[in-house]
């Protein structure tokens, strides 16, 4: 059973544009929503995370939303590059268990 | 560099060869996760460990996947007749150990190719 759920699974942009994508849970008590941007034949690297007790954190040109009750989160990328190009993985963690559960991913292509 | 390091990089083997990764993880974290990825999916969670005790074991782990971390440092999984289906990314991730700290970080990991 997939309990991280993200799309889109592909996404075109143009340079300066605001890509969004989004997650939905399903496990209710998930406490900790991490985002993750790998470049092909590179492990994922940390962006940015969350915590449900907030709606929004921004870090740089990366906004996360939360939404509590919709069980839905989103990652914006504000003023996108090229160089923002690569495959952003949402995922999701629970106190007590360290392993996180992760998105399918969306591949994002920013064009000049 | 001080992120965290896997060796090798790619590896190509038969079916039914055993293979081995090593996993070298940020020098002050405790905790140490190996996940796999396959092509166009995220990674999936194994194993973690915390210093030299593996705490959590995935049911992907199967009985032909051994992992290890006997001085609290570095980290090996080694996978006994091989499969096909073993052909993947295996990703390392460390963490602190610090309370409600989450945040995981990854190695560039081993490409793992079964003919």
């Amino acid at each position: 059973q997939q309990q991280v759920k993200q799309s889109p699974q592909s996404l075109i942009v143009q340079k300066g544009g605001i890509p969004i994508i989004n997650c939905a849970y399903e496990n209710t008590a998930f406490d900790y929503f991490p985002w993750y941007q790998q470049f092909p034949g590179k492990g994922p690297a940390l962006l940015i995370a969350i915590r449900p007790d907030v709606s929004e954190k921004k870090e740089g040109r990366f906004t996360i939303s939360f939404n509590k009750s919709a069980k839905q989160f989103s990652l914006h990328i504000m003023d996108s590059q090229p160089g923002d190009s690569a495959t952003y993985f949402c995922a999701a963690g629970l106190t007590g268990r360290r392993a996180l559960t992760f998105g399918s991913g969306t591949r994002l292509q920013v064009q000049p | 560099d001080t992120g965290v390091s896997q060796n090798p990089r790619h590896k190509i083997t038969k079916r039914g060869q055993n293979v081995t990764f090593r996993c070298d993880p940020i020098s002050e974290h405790n905790r140490l996760y190996w996940y796999r990825q396959t092509l166009g999916q995220g990674p999936e969670f194994l194993t973690y460990f915390q210093n030299e005790a593996q705490l959590e074991k995935s049911r992907l782990l199967s009985d032909r996947f051994s992992a290890e971390r006997p001085k609290g440092s570095f980290s090996t999984l080694e996978i006994q007749r091989t499969e096909q289906g073993d052909s993947a990314m295996y990703l390392c991730a460390s963490s602190t150990f610090a309370a409600g700290n989450y945040e995981q970080y990854f190695g560039p990991g081993t490409r793992l190719t079964v003919t």
